[in-house]
């Protein structure tokens, strides 16, 4: 099993659609998570950490729940340029080092 | 100018040569990783390093090594290129476990 995993997609939706993202990890001890986003074959980017509490920046919220081992991502208002590869990214118990997701692709269409 | 920038942005080259990828930042970070991007996977670590004087092997370090000059500078070397390191190359930098930074990017490709 991944130690993160996600549904590599592609998600295509139209414009002004709400979309959500979800992703699960393995390890119970992981301490930090990150949504990343990577254009076409570019490096990939923080879009935001994702608190306990959960957190909003915009259209973009994040959330996660440790009992459960997933994180989300929700856009609403979809958006042209908001196309890009979605990557779930989880930093481990060891310090620093961050396990990636194979990364959601989302396609948002006119 | 970009904070982490690597050379070459591409190059194409022939089992058994040796490859040496470079990364330098100027964002003053001590924490500096090498990974790899194959399509249809997640970055995968290859090697990181935490000060001048530590490196770590990652999930893949088989066929790799690397070399860290100075804070600014981590190099990843593919001793003898083989056709499965063909692969998108990623460098980052972290200030302790704060956020990645990203390079551009190598596009390598082993005939």
């Amino acid at each position: 099993r991944k130690e993160v995993e996600q549904d590599p997609g592609p998600f295509n939706v139209p414009e002004g659609a709400t979309v959500a993202f979800n992703c699960t990890y393995s390890n119970s001890a992981s301490q930090s998570f990150f949504w990343y986003r990577q254009d076409c074959r570019k490096e990939p980017k923080l879009l935001m950490s994702v608190y306990s509490s959960g957190n909003e920046d915009g259209r973009f919220t994040a959330q996660l729940n440790r009992a459960s081992q997933y994180i989300s991502l929700l856009i609403r208002d979809s958006k042209l340029s908001d196309s890009a590869t979605y990557l779930c990214v989880v930093m481990g118990n060891q310090g620093g080092k961050l396990i990636f997701g194979q990364g959601t692709e989302l396609s948002v269409k006119p | 100018d970009a904070d982490v920038t690597q050379t070459p942005r591409n190059r194409i080259t022939k089992t058994g040569k040796r490859i040496m990828l470079e990364c330098s930042q100027t964002k003053g970070h001590d924490r500096m990783y090498w990974y790899r991007q194959d399509p249809g996977l997640g970055l995968q670590l290859i090697y990181y390093s935490f000060d001048v004087k530590d490196i770590n092997k990652g999930e893949i370090s088989d066929g790799y090594s690397v070399s860290r000059q100075a804070q600014a500078k981590f190099s990843l070397s593919l001793e003898s290129a083989i056709p499965n390191q063909t692969a998108l190359y990623f460098c980052a930098t972290s200030e302790d476990k704060d956020t990645q930074y990203f390079g551009p990017g190598t596009r390598l490709t082993v005939l």
